[in-house]
């Protein structure tokens, strides 16, 4: 059975740094590309950031509204993928959904349950 | 950056009634990378429909994905009472990577 299991999230203060982290099982996760997907209360989907394979290099990209402020890093022996959220803003209020990606057809396979982030003074 | 608008923003009807959802890009898309989610209240998303009309594992047939280039078209054949949610489509682009959600369409009960 495929699990994500999305943890880390909580209340900070504008400014503050976070870092979640998603445990993956049921799938080679050396294998997976995994992504994070944000939705902010009420709110839409949001793409945040991607990460792919060590065979691809563990290539990351992101979005231009967290680019250079958020990174994405996996470790492999732990089969998990991270978050490290910097200098966060009241509009970074959120669920955050880790993803396993399909890197064929390029669409989300699955989701966790989401962990929430709550940036507020 | 390739914008994804879905139409329309609500969409009432009744259950057995055929329901027909719009998504349309601002830029030619790659039909393969264009998919369509269901979210329900409280729930993760789940995928329906990847490469514009393939029918992820376990999706009932009455779902059913069309279109190319800048319109998509999900459909719901007859609607049943748990098809009532929110439903998004998503693109992929290679330039820069990265994916992109419409905005999403309420189907909701008549």
């Amino acid at each position: 059975e495929v699990q994500l299991v999305e943890s880390g999230g909580g209340l900070v203060k504008p400014g503050e740094s976070l870092r979640l982290s998603c445990a993956t099982s049921g799938f080679t996760f050396s294998n997976l590309w995994l992504s994070w997907v944000r939705q902010a209360p009420g709110k839409g989907l949001e793409w945040i950031g991607r990460i792919k394979t060590k065979a691809a290099g563990e290539t990351t990209d992101y979005a231009a509204p967290v680019k250079g402020r958020f990174t994405i890093s996996r470790d492999d022996s732990k089969n998990t993928v991270y978050l490290q959220m910097n200098s966060l803003k009241t509009e970074d209020t959120a669920l955050y959904y880790c993803t396993i990606d399909a890197n064929d057809y390029y669409y989300v396979g699955y989701w966790g349950q989401g962990t929430l982030v709550t940036v507020s003074s | 950056e390739i914008v994804l608008t879905q139409s329309p923003g609500t969409l009432s009807l009744s259950p057995g009634e055929r329901a027909t959802l719009s998504c349309r890009a601002s830029q030619s898309l790659t039909s393969s990378y264009l998919a369509w989610y269901q979210q329900k209240p409280g729930q993760a998303p789940r995928l329906l429909i990847f490469g514009a009309s393939i029918r992820a594992t376990g999706i009932p047939d009455r779902f059913s994905g069309s279109g190319s280039r800048t319109d998509f078209t999900l459909t719901i054949s007859r609607l049943e009472p748990e098809d009532f949610a929110m439903y998004y489509c998503q693109q992929y682009g290679t330039s820069p990577p990265m994916y992109t959600f419409g905005q999403g369409t309420k189907l909701e009960i008549k």
